[in-house]
């Protein structure tokens, strides 16, 4: 029973547009979301995360939206650089736990 | 700092036998976490510790068992490997137990 899901496995920008990728759960004890960058041969690493009060968050290119009552958030990156071409994993755990669940991860590939 | 770190980068089982995979990290973390990485599965939580002496089960725990005797060692046994126990493992840490710091991994094959 995957509580987080990532239903795009690959999506395709060019570079200086916007990237979007989405991530759907499923447990309403979920308070806190994240979102992970991983490279081939290397362990995930952190990149944005928000609180359920909150409905945005913004960190540089990185903006994660959040929309309780669907059950969505969303990682917008603008503009989308090369560099950027990794995969891509969405983060759920209850407040103060350690029981997080991920999804099965987008892969990004930004064109030059 | 060296962060989280894991041994054995690779390793080669054959069914039945047991092993221990190490993860050590010198952060001062309270919270340490494992998780399996297999094909369009994602990550999956094995076990976690929030803190010394202090372990709880993940999604995926038959098979595996773990202990915290220090806050910076969580050693993840396999009892007796099987081939599903194929997989890339991953260890974690965390201050606040959200903000994951992960190693770079170990690739298992149980033959």
């Amino acid at each position: 029973d995957q509580q987080v899901k990532q239903n795009s496995p690959s999506l395709s920008v060019q570079e200086g547009r916007i990237s979007i990728l989405n991530c759907d759960y499923t447990n309403s004890m979920f308070d806190y979301f994240l979102w992970y960058k991983k490279y081939p041969a290397e362990g995930p690493t952190f990149l944005i995360s928000i609180s359920s009060i909150k409905d945005k968050n913004e960190d540089g290119r990185f903006t994660v939206f959040l929309n309780k009552s669907a059950k969505h958030l969303s990682l917008h990156i603008v503009p989308s650089q090369p560099g950027d071409s990794a995969v891509y994993f969405c983060a759920a755990s209850p407040a103060n736990n350690n029981d997080m669940r991920f999804g099965a991860g987008t892969r990004l590939t930004v064109k030059p | 700092n060296a962060g989280v770190t894991q041994t054995p980068k690779f390793q080669v089982l054959k069914t039945g036998q047991s092993m221990t995979l190490q993860c050590a990290q010198d952060m001062n973390h309270e919270y340490m976490s494992w998780y399996r990485q297999d094909p369009g599965m994602g990550l999956r939580l094995i076990h976690y510790s929030v803190g010394a002496g202090i372990t709880d089960q993940g999604e995926v725990p038959n098979g595996y068992n773990v202990s915290r005797s220090t806050t910076e060692d969580f050693p993840l046994r396999l009892l007796s490997a099987a081939p599903s126990q194929t997989s890339v493992y991953f260890c974690a840490s965390s201050a606040e137990g959200n903000e994951q710091f992960f190693g770079p991994g170990t690739r298992l094959t149980v033959l």
